[in-house]
């Protein structure tokens, strides 16, 4: 089936800075990139859709500039989260259609000091 | 993409089947039903979708209503690897180019114990 490979599966990181979550897809190509913010006993919140070549699209609530998304090639879509603080800290999931059905990373573990 | 709802926690005893509920009443008639698993901290895993008919495979069996307001997921045979949260979604098909974007509730946490 399809793999969508994302990492880093943790990072911590200090206040203020930034930092990029890469996702991939092995083995098709992905159109679309759905990326997904996670808090401690809570759900998955879909934060913005990226779309290869185009801008992304954001969720209501959601700061564009804060999270920036690139999706500028079939394979490869980036989450940046751009000056990053505590309350950032989250787990961050992509996801996207590959051939048999719908694929997830395995999710990136971000802890902001 | 249609509401769900489900229990939000329920047990089961490692051996034995496990029934998750699901009531999607607002289902439109082009939505599939889709059935995902997460293990603590990490990304969903897909189990199972189904439109209107049964489903198996090599993971679940499920079970669609004939008027397509509820289904059930069922793990004929759980083990404590399948302890997890589950989440029924709905959803247009595969090839709609909105499909991938679901709307997760807050889903079912089972618990299977020796």
């Amino acid at each position: 089936g399809a793999v969508v490979s994302q990492h880093p599966s943790w990072v911590i990181c200090k206040s203020g800075t930034s930092v990029k979550i890469e996702c991939r897809s092995l083995d098709f190509q992905a159109t679309t990139m759905f990326w997904y913010r996670q808090f401690p006993k809570q759900s998955l919140m879909l934060m913005a859709t990226s779309n290869e070549g185009s801008k992304a699209t954001y969720e209501q609530g959601v700061e564009k500039d804060k999270f920036l998304i690139n999706h500028a090639s079939l394979t490869l879509s980036t989450l940046t989260v751009t000056s990053a603080h505590p309350e950032d800290s989250s787990f961050y999931i992509c996801s996207t259609q590959g051939l048999g059905g719908y694929t997830f990373g395995s999710g990136t573990r971000l802890t902001v000091v | 993409d249609a509401k769900t709802t489900q229990p939000p926690s329920m047990d089961c005893a490692e051996g034995r089947a496990a029934n998750l509920p699901c009531n999607h009443s607002t289902i439109s008639g082009n939505e599939y039903v889709y059935w995902y698993r997460q293990i603590h901290s990490q990304g969903p895993q897909y189990i199972i979708h189904g439109l209107k008919n049964n489903e198996t495979n090599e993971m679940a069996s499920l079970i669609i209503t004939e008027d397509r307001k509820s289904s059930t997921l069922i793990l004929p045979h759980a083990t404590l690897r399948d302890t997890a949260v589950y989440y029924c979604i709905v959803r247009p098909g595969t090839y709609n180019t909105n499909a991938g974007k679901s709307t997760f509730g807050d889903g079912t946490t089972l618990t299977v114990k020796p």
